[in-house]
């Protein structure tokens, strides 16, 4: 089974960039299998998902912090990043990466519904 | 997108049954068969308890069931055990933009 573990600073200022990085173990980046997510959640409140990425480098960002966040994959280090651009308080929360399983049908591929395998989350604080 | 509504809190006796709904729109969790159900104990990771709005990962107990109503999927436990309490979430997929949305999440309580 896939394991995932989020690594990256615990403070950032306001304005700066957020920069984390899921390694990934049991399992390898540039497996066709799987969808790379990223999900948040704020202290005491739910989930917030935030974007995945394909191995193949193809993305897709929520709406509402697509302008301000970059996906890549490093197959030679086996993990996946975020960063997320200009944060103001409101992004404090835990970050998590997850799994979304991949489903193929006619030659085509795409993510599924669900995540299925998650990290066990870094919390990011943003104050100056 | 707006979150997905839940009810707050929940609760029963041990050995009973609890249901949380989970309402959205036919744009979410009436359009498609991506629902799926998070539990999370207090400090940890959610767990995927149910996908495709009925189906059960391996190693999750028969006790958890999903199933959908129009636009208003919902989770069953059914023989209410102690570490059952915790907080749930719905999730689905929303075609209004690729994206996911989910439930502003719902405690149990097992009395």
């Amino acid at each position: 089974q896939v394991q995932l573990q989020e690594s990256g600073p615990g403070l950032v200022k306001p304005s700066e960039t957020l920069s984390l990085t899921c390694t990934v173990s049991g399992g390898s980046v540039s497996s066709a299998n799987y969808y790379w997510s990223w999900l948040r959640q704020p202290p005491g409140k739910g989930l917030e998902w935030i974007g995945y990425i394909y191995f193949s480098g193809s993305t897709i960002y929520s709406p509402s912090l697509k302008s301000r966040v970059t996906m890549s994959v490093d197959t030679s280090k086996n993990h996946f990043a975020l960063k997320l651009g200009s944060v103001t308080a409101a992004d404090t929360a835990l970050y998590y990466c997850a799994t979304t399983r991949t489903y193929c049908a006619g030659g085509d591929c795409y993510p599924g519904g669900d995540f299925d395998n998650w990290g066990q989350g870094a919390l990011v604080t943003v104050s100056s | 997108q707006s979150a997905l509504t839940q009810p707050r809190s929940v609760s029963g006796s041990p050995g009973q049954s609890v249901t949380i709904s989970c309402t959205g729109t036919s744009r979410d969790v009436g359009g498609y068969n991506y629902v799926s159900w998070y539990q999370q104990h207090p400090g940890k990771a959610p767990k995927l308890m149910i996908y495709d709005v009925i189906k059960r990962p391996s190693g999750v107990p028969d006790r958890f069931s999903g199933s959908r109503s129009g636009t208003t999927a919902s989770l069953t436990i059914s023989g209410l055990q102690a570490d059952d309490e915790a907080d749930y979430y719905c999730c689905s997929y929303t075609g209004t933009y690729i994206s996911y949305v989910f439930g502003s999440g719902t405690q149990v309580t097992v009395l």
